[in-house]
């Protein structure tokens, strides 16, 4: 089966780090993807690891470790504009399709 | 625009009735994908398309769902008898596949669909 599992909701404040997890299972392993998603927008690209290690992109970066089945992404120097939610996605399965866990809705405060 | 285009934006229908949605993806891509999004969920899969072929359906995705992407470039994802349990953000993403390529996806804006 095809689990994707992050945090529902966490808040921070601005000008702090946060990490945000998640955890997979899933049927193959073919990447995985973070989005961000503003309130009524449509998901935009963060990040995409394959590999194990570190990928740093300006503020964000993003961690994978597939024997663990793991990844988070952090975020550094937190700006109001970073509230929204970050949904974690996995490519998998026979044809290679992105799954997309719940999303973590993250809510940055003054 | 060389975006993901949608339309309409938003659709209001009375239970029963069908819908129709498009989906004009990036000219260049040539894989195409039918999300569904409730409201604090994430993108729910519903269906994909490589070129023309449409290469998987989701089980959860009842008979009532139909997608079309007959030259392969924009698609149709048709709703038949709709539900209220239907209603929900409809999203298309387009990628290029290629053996140099992460596929990441680019979305459209999304459908709006409400039963009432």
């Amino acid at each position: 089966g095809q689990n994707i599992d992050q945090p529902t909701e966490m808040t921070a404040t601005e000008g702090a780090i946060v990490q945000i997890n998640c955890t997979y299972q899933t049927s193959g392993f073919n990447g995985l993807f973070w989005y961000q998603q503003h309130a009524g927008e449509a998901p935009t690209f963060l990040s995409y690891n394959v590999l194990d290690g570190l990928e740093e992109k300006g503020r964000f970066s993003s961690f994978l470790s597939r024997s663990k089945g793991y990844s988070y992404l952090l975020l550094k120097e937190l700006q109001m504009k970073d509230s929204a939610s970050y949904l974690c996605a996995v490519f998998s399965g026979g044809y290679n399709k992105l799954i997309f866990g719940a999303g973590t809705r993250l809510a940055v405060h003054p | 625009d060389t975006g993901v285009s949608q339309d309409p934006r938003h659709k209001i229908t009375k239970r029963g009735q069908n819908v129709t949605f498009r989906c004009d993806p990036i000219s260049e891509h040539n894989r195409l994908y039918w999300y569904r999004q409730t409201l604090g969920q994430g993108p729910e899969f519903l269906t994909y398309f490589q070129n023309e072929a449409q290469l998987e359906k989701s089980r959860l995705l009842s008979n009532r769902f139909s997608a079309e992407r007959p030259k392969g470039s924009f698609s149709t994802l048709e709703i038949q008898r709709t539900e209220q349990g239907d209603s929900a953000m409809y999203l298309c993403a387009s990628s290029l596949v290629g053996p140099t390529t992460n596929e990441k996806l680019f979305f459209g804006s999304g459908t709006q669909l409400s039963v009432l």
